[in-house]
């Protein structure tokens, strides 16, 4: 069955970097877009990027670009997410999901458990 | 653009209540638009993708819809049961960016 299980929550000190892993399963890794979404606090649901999992190539949220990094390792089947320059407001819980059908157009089908990243000094 | 929804809704057992989602720009038929339920603590689950198809598993209890002269998408839930007490978010992609609506409350009682 499809599983996607992540790792690297934690907390951080401002200014650092976290990243958080998402160990893909149940299907064909490279067939699939994979989304990362957090959920901050007495917040909404935010989008921060996407990654093709086929050839690297990504897409980021304006308000995360330069700050964060997508990869993925096809031998392992997980792809990564790197943000940098924490600040307390990057204290949130962390998702990956896989894009519905592999494509972009329609949401999200699996998600991973969540990654809670605490920044606080 | 953007997705406008309620900040909340309540209503009791056995109920029926519709959330809505008002797209800012464009029209709210140009790209599909999907519902997840999210649940503190847990993963958000898709009930309703494609504007109006229902994941396995979900029950048909839950219903999405489109309407177009008021260009939004509602989410509508009859036999209100408290499991189904959550927060709930549309979703839908902008040709470069998946983009949330704010997430409605929905309580209970």
């Amino acid at each position: 069955q499809v599983q996607l299980v992540q790792s690297g929550a934690g907390m951080k000190k401002p200014g650092a970097s976290v990243k958080v892993s998402c160990q893909t399963s149940g299907y064909p890794f490279i067939s699939y877009y994979i989304n990362w979404v957090r959920r901050a606090p007495g917040q909404g649901l935010e989008w921060m990027g996407i990654i093709n999992p086929s050839d690297g190539g990504t897409t980021y949220a304006q308000k995360f670009q330069g700050r964060i990094t997508l990869t993925r390792d096809t031998a392992a089947s997980t792809v990564y997410m790197e943000l940098s320059s924490l600040r307390s407001d990057d204290t949130a819980t962390y998702f990956c999901a896989r894009a519905r059908r592999g494509i972009t157009l329609i949401g999200f089908d699996y998600w991973g458990q969540g990654a809670l990243v605490t920044v606080s000094s | 653009f953007m997705l406008t929804q309620p900040h909340s809704v309540s209503e009791s057992p056995g109920g029926t209540v519709t959330i809505s989602c008002t797209r800012s720009s464009g029209s709210i038929v140009t790209n599909y638009v999907q519902w997840y339920q999210h649940r503190p603590g847990s993963s958000p689950v898709t009930v309703i993708h494609e504007d109006n198809l229902r994941p396995s598993g979900v029950p048909d209890r839950f219903f999405g819809s489109i309407d177009s002269s008021s260009n939004s998408a509602s989410l509508t839930i009859s036999g209100l049961k408290t499991e189904d007490e959550a927060d709930y978010y549309c979703q839908s992609f902008d040709g470069r960016d998946q983009v949330f609506g704010g997430g409605t409350k929905l309580t209970v009682l």
